[in-house]
């Protein structure tokens, strides 16, 4: 199976600040790597496929970069609602493995 | 949009089994695939298996293989996921999700679906 480990675990940040998460595959998935935000209660939301295609009505401030192994979530501009857990995912092989996530929290 | 919704919340005693089904509205199901996922409490997204679109055979993670069946039914555009022999490991909320295809993504949610294990 492909294992996808993200970086870091948490982190605390401030509204407005400039905030970024990686994934890493353990081996090459071209570019089949998804990110999605998860807040409590609620289902996963698609924000970015493909890694770097922004899913439509998801707000700019979100990107995504990378290809191969490595691979990066980047939020330009904290916003309050923003604070949230993000996953990303593999769907270049079966079984389409997600990464642990990153649980974004307010400082 | 494709709106996916899923059967309620479901209490079940070890070693039973469990079917959760997700209705698809504004799509045909065969058209896409459809994935399952599951969430243990406090825990991370864990991918169970899915189809793939136009075509109904599923794959599965190897954790699930023989425990877990998915299956699809075009008449009703409602697809289905069965876990059987169930402990208490298996409380979780389960959702299904679909893609158009490997390179779009699980673009549409269904609402979750908590099976609790308990004696």
């Amino acid at each position: 199976d492909i294992q996808m480990t993200q970086s870091p675990s948490s982190l605390s940040a401030s509204v407005g600040d400039r905030v970024t998460i990686t994934c890493r595959a353990s081996q090459s998935i071209n570019r089949y790597l998804h990110w999605f935000q998860q807040k409590p209660g609620k289902a996963p939301k698609l924000l970015i496929y493909g890694a770097s295609t922004l899913q439509s009505g998801v707000p700019s401030r979100f990107s995504g970069s990378g290809s191969g192994t490595d691979f990066i979530l980047t939020i330009s501009s904290l916003q309050p609602e923003d604070f949230a857990t993000y996953y990303c995912q593999q769907s270049y092989k079966f079984p389409r493995t997600f990464g642990q996530g990153t649980k974004v929290e307010i400082k | 949009q494709v709106q996916l919704v899923q059967s309620g919340p479901e209490v079940k005693t070890p070693g039973s089994s469990v079917k959760v089904s997700c209705k698809a509205s504004g799509g045909t199901i065969s058209t896409y695939g459809i994935n399952w996922i599951r969430q243990a409490p406090g825990q991370g997204l864990e991918w169970m298996g899915g189809t793939i679109p136009l075509n109904a055979i599923p794959n599965y993670a190897q954790k699930f293989q023989g425990r877990v069946t998915i299956t699809v039914d075009e008449s009703t555009n409602t697809g289905y996921m069965e876990v059987s022999r169930l402990t208490s490991e298996d409380t979780a909320v389960y959702y299904c999700a679909r893609d158009e295809s490997a390179d779009t993504g699980l673009g549409d949610w269904g609402q979750g679906t908590l099976v609790t294990v308990s004696s």
